[in-house]
């Protein structure tokens, strides 16, 4: 069975504060993909990015960066120089070689305040 | 504009009725999800389709049903049997392996 963990329920910080929201996940599939969502108050769930299990490379968009580390299952979330804007809660998924659905964390509620 | 439509925004049922919420892609992608969302609980699979005409259970697929007639059209039907409905629904279709998301359905049972 797969799963995904966000320990951090809430995270609040000042504006322009640097913030990192953690993933851990656990599956036995040898090629799995993980992926990070925003979801604003509006609902929909809104894509950031997708990792492939064989790319152990960290990536950086703007002020935006994952660290990905299959050693200790760990794909975590880095937003530099936070904006009000980017309040709202971010989901960690995985999903495993097939085509079955994403699993989902339970979510981190980020609120930055101004 | 591509995207994935899901209708009503809102939607109210009385309890012992079956509602459907409906969810249109024209992005052509073929497998398309329907995902619950509960407060505090994240995401979870209801049923999901891979080409029209196929679809298989998710993880909480009891007192849900779905029908794949279309590639365009994935609706769900949420009927009596399923004890606690009041939920945010979310649709989402899939092109190399990522999801994109409707901008959901919130179903209260009055």
């Amino acid at each position: 069975a797969q799963k995904v963990t966000q320990a951090q329920t809430e995270i609040s910080v000042v504006e322009k504060e640097d913030v990192t929201l953690d993933c851990v996940y656990e599956t036995r599939d040898t090629t799995y993909y993980l992926f990070w969502y925003k979801q604003p108050p509006s609902g929909e769930l809104v894509f950031l990015i997708r990792r492939n299990s064989f790319d152990e490379q960290n990536e950086i968009s703007g002020r935006y960066s994952w660290n990905f580390q299959k050693s200790t299952s760990s794909f975590n979330f880095t937003i530099t120089a936070s904006q009000v804007v980017d309040s709202a809660v971010y989901f960690c998924a995985l999903r495993g070689g097939g085509a079955d659905g994403l699993t989902f964390g339970k979510g981190t509620h980020l609120i930055i305040q101004p | 504009d591509g995207g994935i439509t899901q209708s009503p925004k809102y939607l109210f049922r009385k309890e012992g009725q079956n509602v459907t919420l409906s969810c249109e892609q024209n992005l052509n992608h073929d497998a398309m999800y329907w995902y619950r969302q509960d407060p505090g609980q994240g995401l979870r699979l209801i049923y999901y389709s891979q080409i029209v005409n196929d679809f298989q259970k998710g993880d909480i697929a009891e007192g849900y049903s779905v029908s794949r007639e279309k590639k365009e059209s994935f609706p769900l039907t949420v009927t009596s049997a399923q004890k606690n409905p009041t939920a945010f629904y979310l649709c989402a279709s899939s092109m190399v392996r990522v999801a994109f998301f409707g901008q959901g359905t919130r179903l209260t049972v009055v």
